[in-house]
C-alpha cells in the first residue's frame, strides 16, 4: 500500500525552540494534511494544503506542500508545553484504479514531540 | 456541536475471544470510517463507509472482523476470535462528503484493545 514516510521518528526539545518535520512520498498527492494526537486522544487536523508550492499557516504553526508533490514540512515555532504529541501527515491515497474515484486516507508513523519546560 | 462518540474506551479479552465497539458519528456526516492504530505506528484504515455502503474494506481482515452500519449513522466493529496481534487503539472517524474528498476527519477518543 501507499507509504508516507516522516522524519524525525521523535524530538526531545526545549520550551521555546523551534521545530521541524518532513514528510516524503514516493506518489504524487494532491492534498496534504497534517494531523496532531495528543495522548489518549485521536487525532485533530491541524492544517490542510491543496495546492503545490502553498504555505499555509495556523497560529504559531507553518506547513508548505512541496513543489514535487511529493513532500511536506511543518514548522512549529517558539514550542510550548502544550505542544506535546504526536504529528502525523496524510494524504488521501486515491482508490480510482479500484474503486470508482474514491480516496482513502492514508497516514505517516508519526513524528512524537517532547517539549521540556 | 457533539463529537464522534466511541465506547468503550478500554476493553481487555483473552484471545479466541470476541469483541464489539461502537461509534456514533457526528449528526449529518455521511462518511465514516474505522481505524486500527497499533502502538508507534499511524492509524490504518480498516473500513470505510458512505452512508450505510461500504466504499473501501480493503485492508480489513474479513476472517475475523466485521463492520456493519446501519441505518447509516452508527457503527460498530467486531472481531471474533480475537489474536493477540489485534491489540490496539480502534479509532472512529467521520466527515461530509466534502472532508471525505479534502481529508477532513473528525476522529472519536478510540477504544483501546488489549488481547492476553
Amino acid at each position: 500500500g501507499q507509504q508516507l514516510n516522516q522524519s524525525p521518528q521523535s524530538m526531545f526539545i526545549q520550551e521555546g525552540e523551534d521545530v521541524s518535520m518532513n514528510c516524503t512520498s514516493s506518489s504524487i498527492f494532491n492534498t496534504w494534511l497534517w494531523y496532531k494526537q495528543d495522548p489518549g486522544e485521536g487525532p485533530v487536523l491541524l492544517i490542510a494544503l491543496y495546492k503545490a508550492g502553498e504555505l499555509t499557516s495556523n497560529g504559531r504553526l507553518t506547513a508548505q506542500f512541496g513543489i514535487t508533490r511529493k513532500d511536506s514540512f511543518l514548522n512549529i515555532s517558539a514550542s510550548i508545553p502544550s505542544d506535546v504529541g504526536i504529528y502525523f501527515c496524510a494524504g488521501p491515497y486515491s482508490l480510482f484504479l479500484t474503486q470508482g474515484g474514491s480516496e482513502k486516507l492514508v497516514f505517516g508513523k508519526g513524528t512524537k514531540l517532547t517539549v521540556n519546560p | 456541536e457533539a463529537g464522534v462518540a466511541q465506547s468503550p474506551r478500554y476493553k481487555i479479552i483473552e484471545k479466541r475471544q470476541s469483541v464489539a465497539f461502537w461509534c456514533n458519528p457526528i449528526s449529518g456526516h455521511a462518511t465514516l470510517y474505522w481505524y486500527q492504530q497499533i502502538l508507534g505506528q499511524g492509524p490504518k484504515l480498516l473500513i470505510q463507509f458512505q452512508n450505510n455502503g461500504v466504499v473501501d474494506d480493503s485492508q480489513l481482515p474479513k476472517d475475523r472482523f466485521s463492520a456493519e452500519r446501519l441505518k447509516g449513522v452508527d457503527s460498530t466493529l467486531k472481531i471474533q476470535p480475537a489474536k493477540l496481534e489485534d491489540s490496539a487503539v480502534y479509532l472512529c472517524a467521520s466527515s461530509s462528503l466534502t472532508g471525505a474528498r479534502t481529508g477532513e476527519l473528525f476522529f472519536g477518543e478510540g477504544s483501546r484493545l488489549t488481547v492476553l
